[in-house]
Order: C-alpha cells, then structure tokens, then sequence
C-alpha cells in the first residue's frame, strides 16, 4: 500500500526556520518524483515546490512565493523527500501536503498519491 | 504566470443529477511538441487530502468512477460528472501544468442541495 506521511510541522516564528519531512513506502522512492502543496486556513490549494528524481537530475522547480527561502531536497536511501522552509512569513501559515509524481512523457507529471499533510503556524 | 479561473464557486447539486464545473486559463495548455494539453482535476472532500480525478485533460485517475470526465481544449476546460452522488460533495480544483509555476483554480465548492 503506497504511504506518505509528513512530519514535522509546528509553531515557529517570524524569520526562523523548519524543516518537513515526507517518508513514503509501499513503492520505489528513487523512481518517482514529489512534490509539495500547502493550504492556509480556509484557503485553496498552492503549489509549493517539486523535485525530480535522481534518474531525471534530481532538479527542483518553486512557486515565486517561496523561491530562495524554501528548498526541496530528497534522501532516497531514506525513501524521504523534506521541504526546508527558511525566513518564515506568517503568511506561510499552512496545512503541507506531500504528493507523489509519476512521470509521464518527457519532463511531465501528476499527482497520484497525497499525504495527510502537516500543520505549519508561524506566528510571535 | 497561467492563471486558472473556475465557474462556479459554489455548486449547490442533486444526487443522480448531472454536474459540471468550468474551468478557464489565461494561456493555451495545450502543448504543441506532444499534442497533451496538461489541465488536471483534483477533489478535496471535506476534511481530507486532495485526491486526483482527472489528469492530462481527460485521463481518469486509478480508482476514480466512471461518471466523472474531464474535457476541453486550449483554454477552456470542464468537469462533468453523470450522476452526482452523495459522497462527491467538497471542494474541486482545476490545476494547470503546462508550465512552471504549476497554478491552480479557486476551488469549486460542491455541496448537496
């Protein structure tokens, strides 16, 4: 059975930093590419980032709201993607999700498994 | 940036009745090397993750029912589902990826009349 499960979140101050974790089983981590949503309280949903897998480069792609302060990176022995949020906004307020992409085509993607997702609360 | 535009925003529905939800781009996503146009749909039920519908236009996802169908070219793009039953209630997105950044919708919240 795939499996994401995010962990991580909490509440954090302006300007610090956090770091989210997506541990994934029941597939072969290395073969897939991921990504990352969030959600803020009673809003809709927002891409965040995505990095390819290794057999692709590895490369990361990010929404202008978070590029240069969040960074996504992927540890496949630990079959673990993490989304380093740095220089916290309190608009970074959000429910993270981890999503799981399949390649199809060249350089294309979707998002077939999610997680439950982690709560992040940047306030004073 | 491709921005993504649903009709409606809330969608009041009876079960065993039809439904459809819009959605509109402000670019082209067809892609002219491949001939795919990269528009996604995805729901979010109440209180859960969002789960994948209809991907690359009009490609069901593993599992998703049959009466849900995605459609559409160029910029216009649409949602139908055949018979509303009660378990599709919640919020559903439309999501470019035709190019980066990914975009999506508002959201189309669908609820039971």
């Amino acid at each position: 059975e795939v499996q994401l499960v995010e962990s991580g979140g909490g509440l954090v101050k302006p300007g610090r930093s956090l770091r989210l974790s997506c541990i994934n089983s029941g597939f072969i981590f290395r073969d897939y590419a991921m990504t990352w949503f969030r959600q803020a309280p009673g809003k809709g949903l927002e891409w965040v980032g995505f990095i390819r897998s290794r057999l692709y480069g590895g490369a990361a792609e990010y929404a202008p709201s978070v590029k240069g302060r969040f960074t996504i990176s992927r540890d496949d022995s630990k079959n673990t993607a993490y989304l380093q949020m740095n220089s916290l906004k309190t608009e970074d307020t959000a429910v993270y999700y981890c999503a799981r992409a399949p390649k199809h085509g060249y350089d294309r993607y979707y998002f077939d498994y999610w997680g439950q997702g982690a709560l992040v609360t940047v306030s004073s | 940036d491709v921005v993504m535009t649903q009709t409606p925003l809330s969608l009041p529905v009876t079960p065993g009745e039809p439904a459809s939800i819009s959605c509109r781009s402000s670019q082209s996503l067809l892609e002219s090397d491949d001939g795919n146009t990269y528009l996604d749909w995805y729901l979010q039920r109440p209180g859960q993750s969002p789960q994948l519908l209809i991907h690359t236009l009009s490609y069901r996802a593993s599992g998703v029912p049959d009466r849900f169908s995605g459609s559409g070219s160029g910029t216009d793009f649409t949602l139908k589902i055949s018979r509303v039953e009660a378990e599709d209630v919640g919020i559903y997105y439309c999501m470019q990826r035709k190019e980066f950044p990914w975009t999506l919708g508002q959201g189309t919240k669908v609820e039971i009349k």
